[in-house]
């Protein structure tokens, strides 16, 4: 079956600094992979957008100076957060879409600030 | 303004009954509904889907009925169990919108009592 994976799964950083994270699709090629963050809030707030073979289009309050993402091929997209404040806290999830409508997230990268 | 609402946010439910989950949305291009299921430090799990073609989805304890229309939705969840006690998701997507951007309700928690 479709799965897809995150690491890590929670990750603590100081104010300031940068954090890194990965998403890999198993069992299916990921033509596109979205990045969302989910906070108490928010709800789920779209970050990215990636699909293969176009230019990644990032959401407004989003941009690729602060979050980064790189989608070099079908299973794999990463995305580091940059200078980490507190108001970037919350639960990263990676969704990835195969041929089809579905959409499958991974289990999420929690990010705390301190 | 939100485009796609969810009612109740909280829902109670004996075992065994049905619970009942109300989905709205604004945008008529929207052409597809997945709810997802998101049980606590978890990511969200694709639970079922319908597109605006059908008026009605059904996997198991699990359907989705589909009023077009009126631009509504619901998720039904027949013979309710403890383990059913989640938050849940509506999301929406057209068809035409690049890659696979979902637009997310802000979910309707639902506890199932023994």
């Amino acid at each position: 079956g479709a799965l897809v994976y995150q690491y890590p799964r929670r990750t603590i950083c100081k104010s300031g600094t940068s954090m890194r994270m990965e998403c890999q699709a198993v069992g299916f090629q990921a033509t596109s992979v979205a990045w969302y963050r989910q906070s108490p809030q928010k709800t789920f707030e779209l970050i990215a957008l990636s699909t293969v073979n176009s230019a990644i289009k990032y959401e407004q309050n989003f941009t690729q100076e602060k979050f980064p993402i790189s989608h070099p091929n079908l299973s794999f997209s990463s995305m580091t957060v940059l200078n980490a404040y507190l108001e970037d806290r919350g639960l990263y999830l990676c969704g990835a879409r195969g041929a089809y409508a579905e959409q499958f997230f991974g289990p999420g990268t929690r990010l705390t600030v301190l | 303004q939100q485009q796609v609402r969810q009612s109740p946010q909280s829902l109670t439910v004996w075992e065994g009954e049905t619970a009942i989950l109300n989905c709205s949305y604004e945008n008529s291009a929207f052409d597809y509904f997945p709810w997802y299921q998101q049980f606590p430090g978890e990511g969200p799990a694709l639970l079922i889907s319908i597109l605006s073609v059908s008026d009605k989805k059904e996997d198991g304890r699990f359907t989705i009925f589909f009023n077009k229309r009126e631009k509504k939705l619901s998720l039904h969840i027949a013979d309710s169990q403890p383990g059913d006690s989640a938050t849940y998701f509506c999301a929406a997507r057209e068809t035409n919108s690049a890659g696979n951007k979902l637009t997310f309700g802000i979910g309707t928690r639902v506890l199932v009592r023994p």
